[in-house]
């Protein structure tokens, strides 16, 4: 079965360094999600991307992050300058046609 | 803004017994509902959407009921085993923008012998 995978699995990552997320959607998908999940709190969503390009953005997704789909198979998540509160479970998601989304691994980023 | 919540937190049950998961939303104009599963420090599994022209969905001992007028979704989950044992995420997407998800608060479920 067709599934999202996510690179790496775990990041430790000195604060104020910057740190790429990666993610493969599924193939035929046309909508692309970054999410975040900080430590005993709820999923929250971060960025949607649709047609190369940013759908939308939470208030989370300041100036720090970006996104980018840089060939056809790979979406990425940048964070430029990360802080300690930026340590968290990151989340890469793609919809299909039938709107079920479909959910990696995750990345856990550990900012120290 | 659309809230999602989840009742109970937290469900420790023996094996074998039938069990309810609620989740609740504060605005009924959602086009679907989709359950999650996510065991400890690892991703989200999808277990079922149900959409809003549907009362109920299911999937094997898993059957999630949708009552939008109320605010309302439920996940019956048949003859429990360790197995199912997870925390179980219930989400709604979000009208506009990439259908982007609100999700809820989450029931850490632990089946036991």
């Amino acid at each position: 079965e067709p599934e999202v995978t996510q690179t790496p699995s775990h990041q430790v990552t000195q604060m104020g360094q910057e740190v790429i997320l990666r993610c493969v959607p599924i193939s035929n998908h046309l909508y692309f999600y970054w999410y975040r999940q900080i430590l005993g709190q709820k999923v929250e969503f971060l960025v949607s991307f649709y047609n190369n390009e940013i759908s939308e953005k939470s208030e989370i997704f300041d100036d720090q992050f970006s996104v980018e789909r840089p060939d056809g198979s790979n979406f990425t998540l940048k964070i430029r300058s990360t802080k300690l509160e930026d340590s968290a479970m990151y989340f890469c998601a793609s919809r299909d046609d039938r709107e079920v989304a479909f959910f990696g691994q995750g990345t856990r980023l550990t900012v120290v | 803004k659309q809230e999602v919540t989840q009742i109970p937190a937290a469900l420790s049950v023996p094996e074998g017994e039938n069990l309810v998961l609620n989740c609740s939303f504060t605005d009924s104009a959602i086009y679907n509902l989709q359950w999650f599963r996510q065991d400890p420090g690892k991703g989200l599994t999808s277990l079922l959407l149900i959409q809003s022209s549907q009362r109920e969905q299911t999937s094997g001992r898993l059957n999630a009921s949708l009552d939008k007028s109320s605010g309302r979704s439920t996940l019956y989950i048949a003859a429990s085993q360790p197995g199912d044992s997870a925390t179980y995420l219930c989400a709604v997407p979000v009208t506009g923008g990439g259908n982007k998800l609100t999700f809820g608060t989450g029931t850490q479920l632990k089946v036991e012998l």
